[in-house]
């Protein structure tokens, strides 16, 4: 069990907008930075967003980051076949005093 | 450019202890900490701690059983994990700071008898 809540699973076609969730508490999302990371098979992870809406360098603006409370959401808009992976939510917690990652989510570019 | 490169995969048996070295390169290895992050095959992320140049973190369910150090000299960090289970079987990822913004290529522990 995750101390970030993710949905197992997303899907989207080619163009749309997609938007996945991370719920979390009071110790970790309200209280500290969340970030995303993609994970493509056999390569390691690839940050997509730090501090709950940063892109670094070279990430495309189709992904974007928000936080409001105890969640936090990675939107991927025109959604593109290369985008189909697993999705990661990550952030401190001070109550564990240690990061915590969600559960991930499967997203399927249909 | 910024990397972290990772030593080679290891077979280990149950019992036994294994040690993962990330070296870095680009960066001034002073001003970040490396985190330590595990996935078992078909399972999500684990992260297992972190170190810099004072201290390391663990997370709670690894303490007493991994240790991470770092030499500065050699710009490289490690993650000694002990009494190795075959639920330990996973790659282990180095990366670097608190956005864990650059990884490493990851290293795969097999943990067999």
């Amino acid at each position: 069990q995750s101390v970030l809540t993710q949905p197992p699973s997303a899907s989207g076609t080619p163009g749309q907008r997609v938007t996945i969730s991370c719920s979390g508490s009071l110790s970790n999302v309200v209280s500290n930075y969340v970030c995303w990371y993609q994970k493509l098979p056999g390569m390691a992870p690839k940050l997509l967003i730090s501090r709950n809406h940063e892109r670094p360098s070279g990430v495309p603006d189709r992904f974007s980051g928000s936080k409001s409370g105890t969640s936090a959401s990675l939107t991927i808009s025109g959604l593109r076949s290369e985008d189909e992976a697993d999705y990661f939510c990550a952030a401190w917690d001070d109550s564990l005093r240690g990061r915590v990652f969600g559960g991930g989510t499967k997203l399927t570019v249909l | 450019q910024v990397q972290l490169v990772q030593s080679g995969a290891e077979v280990k048996k149950p019992g036994a202890s294994v040690r993962v070295s990330c070296q870095v390169s680009g960066y001034d290895f002073s001003n970040f900490d490396v985190n330590w992050v595990r996935q078992a095959t078909g399972q999500g992320l684990e992260w297992m701690g972190w170190v810099n140049s004072i201290t390391e973190g663990l997370a709670q369910k690894f303490q007493g059983r991994v240790t991470m150090t770092r030499n500065t000299s050699m710009s490289t960090a490690y993650m000694e994990l002990s009494s190795l289970r075959s639920d330990d079987t996973a790659i282990y990822y180095c990366a670097r700071g608190d956005a864990m913004d650059v990884w490493g290529q990851g290293t795969t522990v097999t943990v067999s008898s």
